[in-house]
């Protein structure tokens, strides 16, 4: 049964600290996508890659965030320095490209005080 | 831009009822439509999807939804709800230009209640 994962799953620090989330796909989708949902925002759209290269980061605060895939396995989404109003869920999703369903990890609940 | 609406926000429903979640979207052609469920600390998963075709699409679960392209709406139905159907739920609207972005754009949610 094929998944996203996502590690951690819950994640509490300290204002200024370095956040890294991880995001596996599942093997063989070529589209990658960071979400985030907070009780005020709903889910938005942070950035997406196809075949590891960026496409969209338009979602993404760019003086903090930063969103990579190392290779076709691995892809995170770093957050430097982190701030309280960062905290949220982080979705990752893969998929196969327009159109197609996008399979959602668990998440990452992001705390930070 | 796309946008997606979700009027209600909370429905609560009788075990047994049936039910319709109601979306609207906005966009300038037709999109790829979707409705995801997620329960309590878990992630999205999908119910159904809209491509093109028959504007009636069954899913997972016994739901279905109808596309009505007049009235910019995908609203979802069950005919009858089960405890277990109560979650939350999202539309979401995706760009169908071909080949382009992909990236969902969602509801604000409805938070389905099922009393017994």
């Amino acid at each position: 049964d094929a998944r996203v994962t996502q590690t951690p799953r819950d994640k509490v620090t300290e204002m200024g600290q370095e956040v890294t989330m991880r995001c596996q796909p599942i093997l063989g989708h070529n589209t990658v996508f960071w979400y985030r949902q907070t009780m005020k925002q709903g889910l938005e759209l942070l950035a997406y890659f196809r075949n590891r290269a960026p496409l969209d980061d338009s979602g993404m605060p760019k003086d903090r965030f930063s969103a990579e895939m190392p290779d076709a396995t691995l892809a995170t989404l770093k957050i430097q320095p982190s701030e309280p109003r960062d905290s949220a869920v982080y979705f990752c999703a893969s998929g196969l490209g327009p159109g197609f369903e996008q399979f959602f990890g668990p998440g990452t609940r992001l705390t930070v005080l | 831009a796309q946008s997606v609406t979700q009027p209600d926000i909370h429905i609560t429903v009788s075990e047994g009822a049936s039910l319709e979640l109601r979306c609207n979207y906005s966009y300038g052609a037709t999109p790829y439509l979707f409705w995801y469920v997620q329960s309590p600390g878990q992630g999205l998963q999908l119910l159904l999807k809209y491509f093109s075709g028959d504007t009636l699409v069954q899913g997972i679960k016994g739901f279905e939804a109808e596309f009505k392209r007049s009235q910019s709406s995908f609203n979802l139905r069950k005919p009858s709800v089960h405890w277990s159907d109560a979650a939350e739920y999202f539309c979401a609207v995706g760009l169908n230009s071909g080949g382009g972005a992909d990236g969902l754009t969602f509801g604000k949610g409805t938070h389905l209640i099922i009393q017994p």
